[in-house]
């Protein structure tokens, strides 16, 4: 079975520019989240969708990220314009429900993004 | 807001030798995930504790879950070096859209 696929794998872009992030989770889930990890802290929920809906978006800094997931298999995620602070790991997962609303998270290899 | 607090943070060990790394969470929650993540890779799912006082082992390690004192330890048996690693605590809120809170990571080195 195929993992969760995330590309590019590594960005640098100077501060005030714009980037995308893709991913295609493992075929079937339903469920897919974006995370940011800054380095040396835990993974931090920006986004998750269920099929093409957006479920919780409360801690995306929606003034310059957005995401979609127009047909709800792929997503992207973008930020526009780049500060500093958004340097991290942004990570990729998606889930199956494993019954009673439970649901199993799959991280993809992330997108290691450093901002100058 | 769930806050959810791991501790230590940092732990070097001996092969051979046990230790218990501590998760702490704020909310009623009974769904509590432990990860592993290598320097550079991607997480790994460990354990997936659904009740109070579940218990799951995989071979050196063993992870329980206490819902009323908001806790889930990680137990560690006679370590080796594979087991040098960072390992996350994960709580799902069960009154915020299922949201995922994770502790900020355990940096575990063991020493031949």
């Amino acid at each position: 079975e195929a993992g969760v696929a995330q590309s590019p794998r590594y960005k640098i872009i100077e501060k005030r520019q714009s980037v995308a992030f893709w991913c295609n989770p493992i075929s079937g889930h339903a469920t897919l989240y974006w995370y940011q990890q800054i380095l040396g802290q835990g993974p931090k929920l920006l986004i998750q969708f269920q099929n093409n809906g957006v479920v919780d978006d409360s801690q995306l800094p929606k003034d310059r990220f957005s995401a979609e997931r127009l047909k709800g298999v792929d997503s992207t995620l973008k930020i526009q314009p780049a500060k500093l602070e958004d340097s991290a790991v942004y990570l990729c997962a998606s889930s199956l429900s494993l019954g009673w609303g439970v649901y199993e998270q799959y991280f993809g290899p992330g997108t290691r993004l450093t901002v100058t | 807001e769930l806050k959810v607090e791991q501790n230590p943070l940092f732990l070097s060990m001996q092969e051979g030798k046990n230790y218990t790394i501590y998760c702490n969470y704020s909310t009623t929650s009974d769904r509590l995930y432990w990860y592993r993540q290598d320097p550079g890779k991607s997480l790994e799912s460990l354990f997936v504790l659904l009740s109070n006082g579940a218990v799951k082992q995989e071979g050196r390690l063993m992870a329980s879950l206490d819902t009323k004192a908001r806790l889930s330890t990680l137990h560690i048996t006679a370590a080796v070096h594979d087991l040098s690693a960072t390992y996350f605590c994960a709580v799902e809120s069960l009154y915020n859209n299922n949201d995922m809170r994770f502790g900020a990571g355990t940096r575990l080195t063991v020493k031949p």
